[in-house]
């Protein structure tokens, strides 16, 4: 069975710092690894998708990349903003399907 | 394009009454998905629709029906409600695309359904 673990589950950080957010996953036998972001309340957007063959995406600010023989993926966010706060979730696509993991909550402090 | 919607945005219910909650999509995609979102927990997956007229369990299927009603509509429906599925409940749809690198499925999801079974 496909698990999904986040780590850490909630992050507090000043406005302007670099950060890092993981995922880990215990199949490597995925299709893709992405990256969403949930506002309170609200839906999933989807941040970054990063397929099995690729070893990062970049969109902006943002950063993922996939090591899928260690099970692991990272989001990275650089100077980061007030905006940015929210939960971060990391899902991988196994069997069709796709596999969440917890979530991590950042606040990024004015 | 309104991408995914669902109804209702809220619902409170009694233990045993029934109702049905909506999903369309106007997107074009093939496949559509039910989620639950739990405190502390990712969503898990209730029932999916590869295609059209085609439904199949997820990880979390007891106490749920589902209909893929055509392309764009699929309904999930609580026939005698618990308080154990007090939760919020997503809807999502993907299509395949492609990459120079490849196929992928990237799912697109609904605001979601907030309900409450006392």
């Amino acid at each position: 069975k496909q698990e999904v673990t986040q780590i850490p589950a909630a992050l507090s950080v000043p406005e302007g710092e670099n950060l890092v957010l993981n995922c880990s996953f215990t199949d490597s036998a995925i299709y893709n690894l992405q990256w969403f972001r949930q506002d309170p309340g609200k839906g999933l957007t989807s941040l970054l998708l990063i397929q099995s063959s690729q070893r990062e995406q970049t969109s902006g600010r943002l950063n993922a990349s996939l090591d899928k023989s260690s099970g692991r993926s990272t989001l990275y966010i650089a100077a980061s903003q007030p905006g940015d706060s929210a939960t971060y979730l990391c899902a991988v696509e196994y069997g069709n399907k796709l596999v969440f993991g917890a979530g991590t909550i950042l606040r990024v402090k004015s | 394009n309104a991408g995914v919607t669902q109804t209702p945005k809220f619902q409170v219910l009694k233990t045993g009454q029934s109702m049905t909650l909506q999903c369309a999509q106007d997107m074009n995609h093939n496949s559509m998905y039910w989620y639950r979102q739990d405190p502390g927990m990712g969503l898990r997956l209730i029932y999916y629709s590869a295609s059209e007229g085609t439904t199949d369990k997820g990880e979390v299927p007891n106490g749920y029906n589902v209909s893929r009603l055509n392309k764009r509509e699929f309904s999930l429906r609580l026939e005698s409600a618990a308080p154990s599925q007090t939760s919020v409940y997503f809807c999502a749809s993907s299509k395949t695309k492609s990459r120079t690198s490849g196929s992928y499925n990237e799912q697109f999801f609904g605001p979601g359904t907030r309900l409450t079974v006392l």
